[in-house]
């Protein structure tokens, strides 16, 4: 069966700290892996990973995929408490999105 | 104004009744998604649709039916509805992108909670 893990499910951290979220998978006929931000609604696309190795970037946010471990990791760097989110991950399937439970971050002052 | 609309935001109903959410896309995308989101379980798909005359169940349609009206527009059915149903509904919608996949785009959700 696939399936998409995030790990941790919750993290608080202080303003100013770095964090790393983790999502591994174990999905048939991998294509891609996915990265949403979701604040109060609907989530929002961060990143698109499609090759082993190459690191993505938007400001503080960085992500990588290793196909060979099968996990991508999100950084984000000086966290703000604007970064304070649900960060979710999801992979593609025969052209459908399987998504993980999420990790909700929160980022106190 | 907003690309993916859903209506209503939120909805409060009773056990048994027939409850239709709907979404319309100003985004010209032919694929369109309803998901339903619980805490701790992240997004699951309930049905989709590729253009107007495709439909096709996602991981868990039991209990729920969808319409494609037109190509900005895919409702979601709920025929009776059961407390286990309280959720948040998203619709999606994506074109095709290069490769064959795009990112998908979220509506603003709807609240539904059945007593």
């Amino acid at each position: 069966e696939d399936k998409v893990v995030q790990s941790p499910l919750s993290l608080v951290v202080h303003e100013g700290d770095t964090v790393t979220l983790n999502c591994s998978y174990e999905v048939t006929n991998f294509r891609s892996l996915l990265w949403y931000k979701q604040e109060k609604k609907a989530p929002t696309f961060l990143f698109m990973l499609t090759s082993s190795g190459i690191e993505k970037k938007s400001g503080r946010l960085s992500s990588i995929l290793d196909k060979k471990e099968l996990f991508s990791i999100l950084n984000i760097t000086a966290t703000q408490t604007g970064d304070s989110a649900i960060y979710l991950c999801a992979v593609i399937k025969a052209q459908k999105l399987v998504f993980g439970q999420g990790t909700r971050l929160t980022i106190n002052p | 104004d907003a690309d993916v609309t859903q209506t209503p935001r939120n909805r409060i109903t009773k056990t048994g009744k027939r409850i239709m959410l709907e979404c319309s896309q100003t985004k010209g995308h032919d694929r369109m998604y309803w998901y339903r989101q619980d805490p701790g379980l992240g997004l699951r798909l309930i049905y989709y649709s590729f253009d107007v005359k495709d439909i096709n169940k996602g991981e868990i349609s039991d209990g729920y039916s969808v319409s494609r009206q037109a190509q900005a527009k895919f409702s979601l059915s709920l025929e009776s509805a059961i407390p286990n149903q309280t959720a948040l509904y998203f619709c999606a919608t994506s074109d095709l992108g290069t490769g064959g996949y795009n990112e998908q785009f979220f509506g603003p959700g709807t609240r539904l909670t059945v007593l």
